[in-house]
């Protein structure tokens, strides 16, 4: 098993540019989660999905987008890239509740 | 103030000490998780906790859901163990989303 993956590892975007940040695990999770850590912070919810079509907002939802349309993928989409965005992404998974939590690498991304 | 409160921020050691990373949460939880993340970056998950004890080779977690605290314990430290261990809880009725600590930076000399 692979886990989580996610692409890709480190990006420079200009502001306004758009991305997307793709997450697959191959784990048949129903959960997955998509968290900011910025320095010195602990890691904010952006986006998560309980199960293929259904999406929800998390704690700093505003200038992205997710989707869920098979259980192994959610892509985070960034329309409109901004300062405030540079941060490390991450992408995680679970079966659901009170059970461990996997990670992916994360994306490193800078907004210039 | 944060829900979840790790202590202490920093910590360095020598090889061989016995080391605790404190989390406190003021919240109500169904479980609390102890993460490690190396300096590549990564996170892995060391323990998931609703009660009681675990322990996986030179790591203890523990937890006491009345005072709502946990502690992370390793024992024999080593260089290798250098790393940001955090804490992060399963909130009441969140479900399964986490919510984190700020992280606590170990560093093990040798």
């Amino acid at each position: 098993n692979a886990g989580v993956t996610q692409t890709p590892k480190f990006r420079i975007l200009k502001i306004g540019q758009s991305m997307t940040l793709q997450c697959t695990q191959d784990m048949n999770h129903n959960y997955m989660y998509w968290y900011r850590q910025d320095p010195g912070m602990g890691l904010k919810l952006i986006y998560y999905s309980v199960g293929a079509g259904i999406t929800d907002k998390g704690e700093v939802p505003n200038g992205y987008n997710v989707s869920r349309s098979t259980t192994e993928d959610f892509p985070l989409r960034l329309e409109l890239a901004a300062p405030s965005q540079t941060s490390v992404y991450f992408c995680a998974s679970n079966p659901g509740g009170r059970t461990e939590a996997f990670f992916g690498q994360g994306t490193r991304l800078t907004v210039v | 103030k944060n829900e979840v409160e790790q202590s202490p921020q920093n910590l360095t050691a020598q090889e061989g000490e016995f080391i605790t990373i404190n989390c406190s949460y003021s919240v109500g939880i169904s479980a609390l998780h102890w993460l490690q993340q190396h300096p590549g970056g990564g996170i892995v998950s060391l323990f998931m906790l609703s009660s009681g004890k675990k322990k996986h080779g030179r790591l203890i977690a523990t937890i006491n859901i009345q005072e709502k605290h946990s502690s992370l314990h390793i024992t024999a430290s080593h260089p290798r163990d250098s790393a940001v261990y955090i804490c992060a809880v399963e909130r009441v009725p969140s479900g399964s989303r986490l919510t984190f600590g700020e992280g606590t930076q170990l560093t093990v000399n040798p």
